[in-house]
């Protein structure tokens, strides 16, 4: 069975552009998680779904950031204007609800504005 | 006082001993608790989990939980070059996980 899918992997803007991040969670989980991942900050959670629901989104910075789950099977983040202290890895995490909390990570995109 | 606190190394042990990483969470309430391994530029990856005081054993891995000291570790037996990673506690609180910083764990040959 597939992993967690996101994409792009890589992402290099300039500060102002819009970035979009995509996953696809594993198949028959519920639950999807959008964390970011930075030295000084470590793993924050950003936002998450359940039954494409956002549950709790207190973790998003600011309203720069936003978040979808259109379906079961993909989920976007979308951060406009990009600024420079965006710049991090964001990892999408799947589970289901029988064991909501064995979270299930993707490889990431690493970002970088300019 | 941050939620999830673990000393960040980094924890240098020779190869075949025992590594143990520590990690200690201030809501009392919380019920389940995880390790995940991460890989210098990989995705954390669940290693462990544990629900109850006590020991959970696991292969060459141990989880240990104290509810009433609000502590978690993790034993590594026989810690071989490929257990060199960062370590992140996690503790399920208000609906969501929580984690630490990471312990960076590096087993020298």
């Amino acid at each position: 069975d597939a992993g967690v899918i996101q994409s792009p992997r890589h992402e290099v803007t300039e500060m102002g552009q819009e970035v979009t991040l995509r996953c696809k969670p594993i198949s028959g989980h519920d639950y999807l998680f959008w964390y970011r991942q930075t030295m000084m900050r470590g793993l924050e959670l950003l936002i998450y779904f359940n039954n494409n629901v956002p549950i709790d989104d207190s973790g998003m910075p600011e309203d720069r950031f936003s978040a979808k789950m259109p379906n079961a099977s993909f989920s976007t983040l979308k951060i406009q204007p990009s600024e420079p202290r965006d710049s991090a890895v964001y990892f999408c995490a799947s589970s289901f609800s029988g064991r909501a909390y064995e979270q299930y990570f993707g490889p990431g995109t690493r970002l970088t504005v300019t | 006082q941050k939620e999830v606190e673990q000393n960040s190394g980094p924890l240098s042990v020779p190869e075949g001993a025992i590594a143990s990483l520590n990690c200690t969470y201030s809501d009392r309430g919380s019920q389940s608790f995880f390790w995940y391994r991460q890989y210098s530029g990989k995705s954390p990856e669940l290693i462990m989990f544990i629900y109850s005081n006590g020991d959970k054993e696991d292969g060459r891995f141990t989880a240990q939980l104290n509810k009433a000291s609000q502590y978690v570790s993790l034993l590594i037996r026989d810690s071989q070059p490929s257990d060199s990673a960062t370590y992140l506690c996690a503790v399920e609180g208000a609906q969501k996980l929580v984690f630490g910083q990471g312990t960076r764990l590096t087993i020298n040959p």
